[in-house]
């Protein structure tokens, strides 16, 4: 089966900078990504995903890198704001229907002023 | 905000009572998922439904069951709560299954004594 996990459990950085948060997945059938952030006491809500037939694709401040070589994403937010501390995940869907989403345990992106 | 709503919101219960938990959406989507959330873990699918009376199991399905006799309500029932399955318990749901855009409920707070 599908591994899905995230390089650091917590993440500190200073507001205004750029954060990056890492995550890595195990198998290769795995062809669409999404990144959710879920703030304290509410339910995860989708960011942006990424197809494996792109390497990058941006949104609002925000941007997602897919390295399929070496099976890795990040998520990197321009000009972090106290509005995205919160816990970060990805998750790797490898086909098959619901059971083909797998997601990862998070990142909690801490924001200090 | 997708209109997702789960109750209750918390609740605290003995070992061996039954549980249900419920999820009502006013989206009309086709798929509708139960999900529970614990430390050290990613979130791990229990039961989605695909339509009216069309469930399946997910990957930790022992323990619970579902129904879906309206589009918009899914029930997730304990038969008899084990200690084990005090957990934050989450609704999502999507346009379709092999979609990772999930729009998720604010999640239900269940402790089993």
């Amino acid at each position: 089966g599908e591994s899905v996990g995230l390089h650091l459990p917590t993440l500190s950085v200073q507001e205004g900078d750029n954060s990056i948060i890492n995550c890595a997945y195990s198998n290769s059938a795995s062809d669409y990504f999404i990144w959710y952030k879920q703030e304290s006491g509410k339910g995860p809500q989708f960011i942006i995903d990424i197809r494996s037939n792109m390497d990058k694709r941006q949104g609002q401040r925000v941007t997602v890198l897919l390295n399929k070589t070496v099976k890795h994403l990040s998520l990197q937010i321009a000009a972090t704001q106290p509005g995205d501390s919160a816990v970060y995940f990805c998750a790797a869907y490898s086909g098959g229907g619901a059971d083909g989403l797998t997601f990862g345990k998070g990142t909690h992106l801490i924001i200090q002023p | 905000d997708a209109g997702i709503t789960q109750s209750p919101r918390h609740k605290v219960t003995e070992t061996g009572t039954p549980v249900t938990l419920r999820c009502h959406q006013t989206e009309n989507h086709r798929y509708m998922y139960w999900y529970r959330q614990d430390p050290g873990h990613g979130l791990r699918l229990i039961h989605y439904s695909y339509g009216v009376k069309d469930t399946d199991k997910g990957e930790v399905s022992d323990g619970y069951s579902v129904s879906r006799s309206k589009t918009e309500d899914f029930l997730l029932t304990l038969e008899s709560a084990t200690s084990s399955q005090t957990s934050v318990y989450f609704c999502a749901i999507s346009g379709g299954v092999d979609t990772g855009e999930l729009f998720f409920g604010e999640g239900s707070r269940l402790t089993v004594l």
